[in-house]
């Protein structure tokens, strides 16, 4: 198991909700980087916080937001959930942004009605 | 766009032998390629990575082996065994000065060993 913990495990929304996600890096880590993964499809990067700033962000609109704390914990909100929403949302920490050290957290099963 | 594309979707193996999965990718910026596995309802786990300054890289029973030119990288899963029934993603990053980009996945080949 990694050090790198999301809660809660699943959600149900309906559309148009707003759901906040949460993630707990590993100890030492102070990157969290968050990716959607869709029924059968690969992780795709939503954006990624180094130190409390966002650094780099992937294809999401502005609905999808994030904030990471002093303690290297991050959040992601979606806004105005749509059904396409529907999927298992990752979360990563690693050491100063190098890959070797990126550990995946179980992810968070939203489910949009 | 897909810059990483995995082949093939789904693969059934028989117990001891090997498995082979394949990539390629677009961008040639790209020069870091890990391989992720991942059980069902758990996070990708990293198996084994490969930068372009080496051909073939072996840990244990997983070998990457890897084309450059081709801009084209595989994995292959010697001795196979039911253990290792998992999905299977293969991925490309950019290095930067300090760290790594964004990773790019492919779509997964869902891995079947039967006995």
């Amino acid at each position: 198991e990694t050090g790198v913990t999301q809660s809660p495990t699943h959600l149900i929304k309906t559309r148009g909700q707003q759901v906040t996600l949460r993630c707990s890096s590993q100890s030492g880590h102070n990157t969290v980087s968050w990716y959607q993964q869709a029924l059968g499809q690969g992780p795709q990067f939503i954006f990624q916080y180094y130190r409390e700033e966002e650094n780099g962000r992937g294809n999401f609109p502005p609905r999808f937001s994030g904030l990471q704390f002093p303690n290297y914990s991050s959040e992601l909100n979606v806004n105005a959930l749509e059904l396409d929403d529907s999927a298992l949302y990752l979360c990563a920490s690693s050491l100063e942004r190098f890959l070797e050290t990126q550990y995946f957290g179980p992810g968070t099963r939203l489910l949009v009605l | 766009q897909q810059q990483v594309k995995q082949s093939p979707q789904s693969l059934i193996v028989q117990k001891g032998g090997i498995s082979i999965i394949n990539c390629a990718y677009e961008n040639t910026a790209f020069d870091y390629f890990p391989w992720y596995q991942q059980f069902p309802g758990k996070g990708p786990a990293l198996l084994i990575a490969i930068r372009p300054d080496v051909s073939e890289k072996k840990e244990g029973r997983f070998t990457i082996s890897f084309n450059k030119s081709a801009k084209q990288f595989s994995l292959h899963i010697m001795d196979s065994q039911p253990g290792d029934s998992a999905t299977y993603f293969c991925a490309a990053s950019i290095s930067l000065n300090f760290g790594n980009e964004k990773l790019t996945f492919g779509t997964g080949t869902r891995l079947t060993i039967i006995p």
